[in-house]
C-alpha cells in the first residue's frame, strides 16, 4: 500500500464549479499536510499547509484535515481556468522544511471557461 | 517569494553520456537543498538531501554513484546523471530552503531525454 493515495484524474469542471481534490494516507505519524499546485512543465508551488486536523481558508481555497479518517481534501471555489493545474498534496511527519515530504501522484484539473 | 532557478530546463542527451543539472537559489541562501524526480502521473519522488558542505542523504534505492549531488555553495546545487540510459529520462526537481523551520522553494524542473 502507498503511503499516499491520490485519485490522478483528470478532473473536468465548468467554470465556477466548486472543486474537491482529496488523498489518503496511511501513516498515522503524520502531522503536517500541504497541497501543492504544479502547472505544466513546472516546479510545485506551495498552496497551502495545514497542521494536524482541521480547516485552513485562504480566498477560494479551502484545506481540511481529518486525521481520524487519514483524509486530507483540497476545495476550490468559484474555480477559474487559471486553476487548471495538477495539484498535489504532500505530508510529513515533522514541520521543518527539511523534513521529508511524501507526495501523492498529483490530480489533473481542468477547468473549462 | 523566494526564487530558485534550474538549468538547463530540457536537455537531451545520448545513451553513455553524463548530463548536469544545476539548482540555484537566487535569492536567499540555501542551507538544504532536495532533489526529486517525477515521472509522468506518478509521485514526485526524494532522491536525495543536500546540506552545503556535505555529503548528501541519498533515499534508499538510489545509486549514489550514478546520481552525483554536489552542494559547494549555500546558493548552488548540482545533480550528475552519469551514463546516463534511456530509464533515467524523467523530470528533475529541486526545491530548496533556508532552515528547518523555513519554507520550501521549488525549481521549475528539468526535463531529461536519454537517447
Amino acid at each position: 500500500q502507498k503511503e499516499v493515495e491520490q485519485d490522478p484524474g483528470p478532473l473536468s469542471v465548468p467554470e465556477g464549479a466548486i472543486v474537491s481534490l482529496n488523498c489518503t494516507y496511511s501513516n498515522s505519524a503524520f502531522q503536517y499536510f500541504m497541497w501543492y499546485r504544479q502547472y505544466s512543465r513546472k516546479g510545485p508551488e506551495l498552496l497551502m499547509y495545514t497542521y494536524s486536523s482541521g480547516n485552513k481558508e485562504d480566498g477560494r481555497f479551502t484545506a481540511q484535515v481529518d486525521k481520524s479518517s487519514k483524509y486530507i481534501s483540497l476545495f476550490i471555489r468559484d474555480s477559474q481556468p487559471s486553476d487548471s493545474a495538477t495539484y498535489l498534496c504532500a505530508m510529513s511527519v515533522g514541520g521543518g522544511a527539511t523534513n521529508k515530504l511524501i507526495f501523492g501522484t498529483g490530480t489533473l484539473l481542468a477547468v473549462q471557461p | 517569494g523566494a526564487v530558485v532557478s534550474q538549468h538547463p530546463s530540457r536537455v537531451i542527451c545520448k545513451s553513455g553520456t553524463s548530463v548536469k543539472i544545476e539548482c540555484r537559489s537566487l535569492d536567499f541562501q540555501a542551507t538544504t537543498m532536495f532533489w526529486y524526480r517525477q515521472f509522468p502521473k506518478k509521485s514526485l519522488m526524494l532522491m536525495a538531501t543536500s546540506n552545503e558542505g556535505s555529503k548528501a542523504t541519498y533515499e534508499q534505492g538510489v545509486e549514489k554513484d550514478k546520481f552525483l549531488i554536489n552542494h559547494a555553495s549555500l546558493t548552488l546545487s548540482t545533480l550528475t546523471v552519469t551514463s546516463a540510459h534511456p530509464e533515467d529520462s524523467s523530470f528533475y526537481i529541486c526545491s530548496a530552503t533556508t532552515s528547518d523551520t523555513g519554507e520550501l522553494f521549488f525549481g521549475e524542473g528539468s526535463r531529461l531525454t536519454v537517447l
